[in-house]
């Protein structure tokens, strides 16, 4: 069964740090997202994207967070100077129509 | 704007008895409702969804849930639970022409031996 992908699984930086996230939907999925989880608390949305623009984001995701799609397999989420509190896991995830989200392992962002 | 409220944070019950995970949403137009399961360390798995069509949707391992749109409610019942139900199940919302998906906070499921 296909899946979404997600690397690193973890990802150890120091604050002000640019990191990169990565992704790799489902194949033939034309929708993509960004979520994170800060430990305990709920998922929240941060981005979607479609048709190689965003479609619509969050309070969240201000100018210090980017999504691409460099080439036709991943996705990815660059963070541009790592806070504290951007801690959390971050969950991709992709759906063929807009109904049914399918989602990655997740990447453990861990900001010292 | 739309919402999910999952009231009760944790639910702990023993095996092989039912249980109830509710959810409530508040929005204006129509919507797509979804339970999300993630056990310990992991991603998050689709356990069912409404879409349209009949209120009562299962998943393939006993939960159910019935879309009442009186009482804007989403709640999710499995008759009896297994050890291994052990796990937080999320709540979702999506409002029909949209791209976002709002999630509660979660219900945090232990079965008890």
């Amino acid at each position: 069964e296909p899946e979404v992908t997600q690397t690193p699984s973890h990802q150890v930086t120091q604050m002000g740090q640019e990191v990169i996230l990565r992704c790799v939907p489902i194949s033939n999925h034309l929708y993509f997202y960004w979520y994170r989880q800060i430990l305990g608390q709920k998922v929240e949305f941060l981005v979607s994207f479609y048709n190689n623009e965003i479609s619509e984001k969050s309070e969240i995701f201000d100018d210090q967070f980017s999504v691409e799609r460099p080439d036709g397999s991943n996705f990815t989420l660059k963070i541009r100077s790592t806070k504290l509190e951007d801690s959390a896991m971050y969950f991709c995830a992709s759906t063929g129509r807009i109904d049914t989200q399918y989602f990655g392992p997740g990447t453990r962002l861990t900001v010292l | 704007a739309q919402s999910v409220t999952q009231l009760d944070s944790q639910v702990p019950v023993f095996e092989e008895a039912p249980v109830e995970l509710r959810c409530n949403y508040s929005s204006s137009v129509s919507v797509y409702l979804f339970w999300y399961v993630q056990y310990p360390n992991q991603g998050l798995q689709l356990l069912l969804k409404y879409l349209s069509g009949s209120t009562l949707v299962e998943s393939i391992n006993g939960f159910e849930a019935e879309f009442n749109k009186s009482q804007t409610s989403f709640h999710l019942r499995k008759p009896s639970v297994h050890i291994s139900d052990t796990a937080e199940y999320f709540c979702a919302v999506k409002t029909s022409g949209t791209y976002k998906y709002i999630f509660g906070t979660g219900t945090r499921l232990k079965v008890l031996a």
